[in-house]
């Protein structure tokens, strides 16, 4: 069974202050490991898709990256608006989720 | 604005009721699913479609039911509402999951007592 695990469950982090997110994932056929962004009261939003091994994304502040057992997300000098709950998510025959990553950074 | 709309936002059922979650992409995105979010469970399929008149079911679909008679709606059964039930409920579509992951609606708060 594909399984989603992202640790660590809470982060804090001072403005400024790097850190990572890690998804860990075990799935029979890999067609796409996902990273979203939820805000509370709201929906997931999409961010990054990585399909293979070495691939790397980025957008602004944040950097994901993908080995064949694992991703990262990379946040680099946070600011208070990047605190949210990244979820990550593996695609095979439907789209599994991890229980998410709450990330607040304190100005 | 294009996206997914659900109704209602919140809503409290007594046990044994029923009801439909509404859901209503205006994007024509084939792909339409039923997530439900609890805490520290992080998001569980329920049901998911891959087209009008295609549906299957997720990992809890136990106590729920689909339709999908257009591309653009998916509602969603309870059919008799059980406290277990009491969640937030995502609706999500895609034109194509592997390019471009879900649109995911703002929710439905379901409580049930």
């Amino acid at each position: 069974e594909d399984q989603v695990t992202q640790s660590p469950e809470a982060l804090r982090l001072q403005e400024g202050e790097s850190s990572s997110l890690n998804c860990s994932y075990t799935v029979s056929g890999l067609r796409g490991l996902f990273w979203y962004r939820q805000d509370p009261g709201k929906g997931p939003e999409f961010l990054f898709t990585l399909y293979s091994a070495g691939e790397e994304k980025e957008k602004e502040r944040l950097k994901a990256t993908l080995t064949k057992k694992e991703s990262f997300l990379h946040i680099t000098a946070p600011k208070p608006e990047d605190s949210a709950t990244y979820l990550c998510a593996v695609l095979n025959n439907d789209m599994r989720f991890g229980a998410g990553t709450r990330l607040t950074v304190k100005p | 604005n294009a996206g997914v709309t659900q109704t209602p936002k919140f809503q409290v059922l007594k046990t044994g009721q029923s009801m439909t979650l509404q859901c209503a992409q205006d994007m024509n995105h084939e792909y339409m699913s039923w997530y439900r979010q609890d805490p520290g469970m992080g998001l569980r399929l329920i049901h998911y479609s891959v087209g009008a008149g295609i549906t299957d079911q997720g990992e809890v679909p136990n106590g729920y039911n689909v339709s999908r008679s257009t591309t653009e709606d998916f509602p969603l059964r309870l059919l008799s509402a059980a406290p277990s039930q009491t969640s937030v409920y995502f609706c999500a579509s895609s034109y194509s999951l592997e390019g471009y992951g879900y649109t995911f609606g703002s929710g439905t708060r379901l409580t049930v007592v």
